[in-house]
C-alpha cells in the first residue's frame, strides 16, 4: 500500500516571502499522479497542482511550483510571494494511474501560516 | 453553479441514531468517493463508486452504507451513529475519461457530531 508522509505538522511564513513544504511518499508503482491541495478554514478542499509521474518536468502554477525528485520519492511544493490567502492546510496526495483505484491517499497535512 | 454539493453541511445527533448525508454532483462524472477527514484533519477514503457501483470500501463498519441511484449521486446512510463517528465528511467527484490526470472536486464537506 502507498503511504504520504508531510513531515512538518506546522510552518510560518513571512509574506511575501517563500517557503517549501515537504511531502515522501512510498509505492512499488512505477508511474501515478502526486497532487497538493489547500484546505482554508472554509474547509473547502481546493487542487493547487498536479504532477504526472511520467513527466520529469515539474509541475508549476503561478506561485507554485514543485520539487519532483522520482528516485527519492519527493514532492516538494514552493510557495513563492506568500500572501495572507495562502493561509490554509496543505496536503500532499498520492493516486494510482492503473485499474479502477482511482482513491487519493493524504498525508497528514501541513498547517501553513503567513504573517504580515 | 455548485460541482459538487453535499446535504447538510453542518449535522448534530445523538448517540444511536441514523442519519443520512446526501451527494449530488452536476460535473457528468462516473466516479464519486466519499472521505472522512477526522479531528486531526487526516483524510482517508471509505468508499468509491463507478458508474454506480462499488469499486473501493476501505475497511468501514458495516453501520456506514453508501448508496449510488445514479452516477450523479453518492449518499451515505450511517446507522447507530458512535461518538468516534463525529468528523467532517467529503464527498468528490473524477472521470478518468477527463484526462490521464484527473481531477477530483470536492465537495464542502459535511461537519458530523455525535453527541
Amino acid at each position: 500500500a502507498q503511504t504520504v508522509t508531510q513531515s512538518q505538522p506546522e510552518m510560518s511564513v513571512q509574506e511575501a516571502e517563500t517557503v517549501t513544504l515537504s511531502c515522501t511518499y512510498d509505492t512499488s508503482e512505477s508511474d501515478y499522479y502526486l497532487f497538493w491541495y489547500k484546505q482554508p478554514p472554509s474547509r473547502q478542499m481546493i487542487l493547487v497542482i498536479r504532477q504526472e509521474a511520467y513527466k520529469q518536468q515539474n509541475a508549476t502554477e503561478n506561485r507554485f511550483s514543485v520539487n519532483f525528485q522520482k528516485a527519492a520519492k519527493s514532492f516538494s511544493l514552493k510557495i513563492s510571494d506568500s500572501q495572507l490567502g495562502d493561509a490554509a492546510m496543505y496536503f500532499c496526495a498520492y493516486r494510482s494511474l492503473g485499474g479502477s483505484n482511482y482513491k487519493l491517499t493524504f498525508g497528514k497535512g501541513t498547517l501553513l501560516t503567513v504573517n504580515p | 453553479d455548485t460541482a459538487v454539493s453535499q446535504t447538510p453541511k453542518y449535522l448534530v445527533t445523538q448517540m444511536g441514531n441514523d442519519k443520512s448525508i446526501k451527494c449530488e454532483q452536476n460535473l457528468g462524472h462516473d466516479t464519486m468517493y466519499w472521505y472522512k477527514q477526522d479531528s486531526k484533519k487526516f483524510l482517508k477514503i471509505m468508499f468509491s463508486y463507478n458508474n454506480k457501483e462499488l469499486i473501493i470500501n476501505e475497511t468501514v463498519p458495516n453501520r456506514f452504507s453508501p448508496k449510488s441511484p445514479d452516477k450523479a449521486h453518492l449518499n451515505l446512510h450511517i446507522n447507530s451513529l458512535e461518538l468516534g463517528d463525529s468528523a467532517v465528511y467529503f464527498c468528490a467527484s473524477s472521470s478518468p475519461l477527463s484526462g490521464r490526470v484527473n481531477e477530483q472536486f470536492f465537495g464542502p464537506g459535511t461537519r458530523l457530531t455525535v453527541l
